[in-house]
């Protein structure tokens, strides 16, 4: 079967550095995407990874290993307003998107 | 920027009633999809839709649930007979041809009372 897993929850402090694992399981790859979603409102697109390394954009960066169905999503200098929950999604071989449950970040002051 | 939009935002329904949620995906997308999130759940796929058609259905997506797209802009979710159950936040994506971003709409809450 097709599988995401990610953290449930996570706390972390304003001004320091989070990491949030997603490892995967599916049928084919083309591609791992972060969203951001705040409670009540839409996903929000962070990253694209299909090839493996790092992509950086802003505070926010993205990591992907295929050989390990693996990725993470690195958030910086955290911010009050970053609290949200993080979906990890893959897109498999019939370009669907399969949805990780979500990490919920929580930041303290 | 172009974007996705949807209508209505909210919509509350007595049990048994039809409800139709509309999506305008952006122009020049080709493939449409149809997700549900009930309330502190995971995103949850129902549909998509590619050159007309429905090209893959999730195990949800039984015969309450139809999917048209009546006039070339619009794209639009039909669920007779609504349940308790059906209350949860609808949203639209699309996307361009070959893998990439989806392009999420604001989502549609529907509450089924």
């Amino acid at each position: 079967g097709q599988n995401i897993d990610q953290p449930t929850e996570m706390t972390a402090t304003e001004g320091a550095i989070v990491q949030i694992n997603c490892t995967y399981q599916t049928s084919g790859f083309n591609g791992l995407f972060w969203y951001q979603q705040h409670a009540g409102e839409a996903p929000t697109f962070l990253s694209y990874n299909v090839l493996d390394g790092l992509e950086e954009k802003g505070r926010f960066s993205s990591f992907l290993s295929r050989s390990k169905g693996y990725s993470y999503l690195l958030l910086k200098e955290l911010q009050m307003k970053d609290s949200a929950s993080y979906l990890c999604a893959v897109m498999d071989s019939n370009y669907q998107l399969i949805w990780g449950a979500g990490t919920k970040l929580i930041i303290k002051p | 920027e172009p974007e996705v939009t949807q209508t209505p935002s909210h919509q509350v329904t007595q049990m048994g009633q039809e409800v139709i949620l509309r999506c305008v995906p952006i122009s020049n997308h080709l493939y449409f999809y149809w997700y549900r999130q009930i309330l502190g759940q995971k995103v949850e796929f129902l549909v998509s839709f590619y050159n007309n058609e429905i090209s893959e259905k999730s195990e949800i997506f039984d015969d309450q649930f139809s999917v048209e797209r009546p006039d070339g802009s619009n794209f639009t979710l039909k669920i007779r007979s609504t349940k308790l159950e059906d209350s949860a936040m609808y949203f639209c994506a699309s996307r361009p041809t070959g893998p990439g971003e989806l392009f999420f709409g604001e989502g549609s809450r529907l509450t089924v009372l």
